[in-house]
């Protein structure tokens, strides 16, 4: 079975400045690696996704993750943040021999500040 | 775009009645699900469907069960609602491999 681990609950950040999500997980298998956005009142939204390939992985509205196999980690970045990414993001993870099913971490709320 | 409905926003049930919520999706999708999200916890599995007539428990599928009598449509049941089902409901469909897409999500409250 696979496992996320989001390492921070909440993160509070000023308007313009990077931000970091950390993400770490857990498996015996080759995994398929996720992050997904989930705006106030919304369903989730796909970021982005590792599925092979290199190792940095661009997404949407300017977010960016890399995925590092030796510390089972997959951590979200964005340069410099707006007000609009407040948001609750979540890390998920699925072994390539089941790949249908889905493992999601607790979330990770960012609060953007001007 | 793919689209994923989720008949209901909010719904505000009593303890003991049954419940339904529908979820439809209209790309042909194969696979479906339901999860559950509550504060602290993330999304968890409740079941999961990958044709018509067939389903699979998920992590969770203690009070619930489902229906899928149609492709486009997958239905959650609480046979007997309880307050400790009070949570966010969301839908999913994919069609292949991971790439999942969601619905809005039903706010259950069950008083």
């Amino acid at each position: 079975a696979q496992s996320v681990t989001q390492l921070d609950s909440q993160v509070p950040v000023f308007e313009e400045a990077p931000v970091e999500l950390r993400c770490n997980y857990s498996s015996s298998v080759s995994v398929y690696l996720f992050w997904y956005v989930q705006y106030p009142n919304q369903g989730l939204q796909l970021l982005l996704k590792y599925l092979s390939g290199s190792t940095l992985v661009k997404g949407i509205n300017g977010f960016e993750a890399e995925f590092n196999k030796s510390q089972t980690s997959f951590h979200l970045r964005k340069p410099s943040v707006h007000i609009s990414d407040t948001a609750e993001y979540f890390c998920a993870v699925s072994a390539l021999s089941n790949d249908y099913k889905l493992s999601f971490g607790a979330g990770t709320t960012v609060t953007v500040r001007a | 775009d793919v689209k994923v409905t989720q008949s209901s926003r909010y719904l505000v049930k009593r303890t003991g009645e049954k419940v339904f919520l529908e979820c439809v999706q209209d790309m042909d999708h194969e696979n479906m699900f339901w999860y559950r999200q509550d504060p602290g916890l993330g999304l968890r599995l409740i079941y999961f469907s990958y044709d018509v007539k067939m389903k699979e428990k998920g992590d969770i599928p203690e009070g619930y069960s489902v229906s899928r009598e149609k492709k486009e449509r997958f239905s959650l049941i609480l046979e007997s609602a309880s307050t400790n089902q009070t949570s966010m409901y969301l839908c999913a469909s994919s069609l292949e491999g991971s790439i999942q897409y969601f619905g809005a999500g039903t706010r259950l409250s069950v008083l």
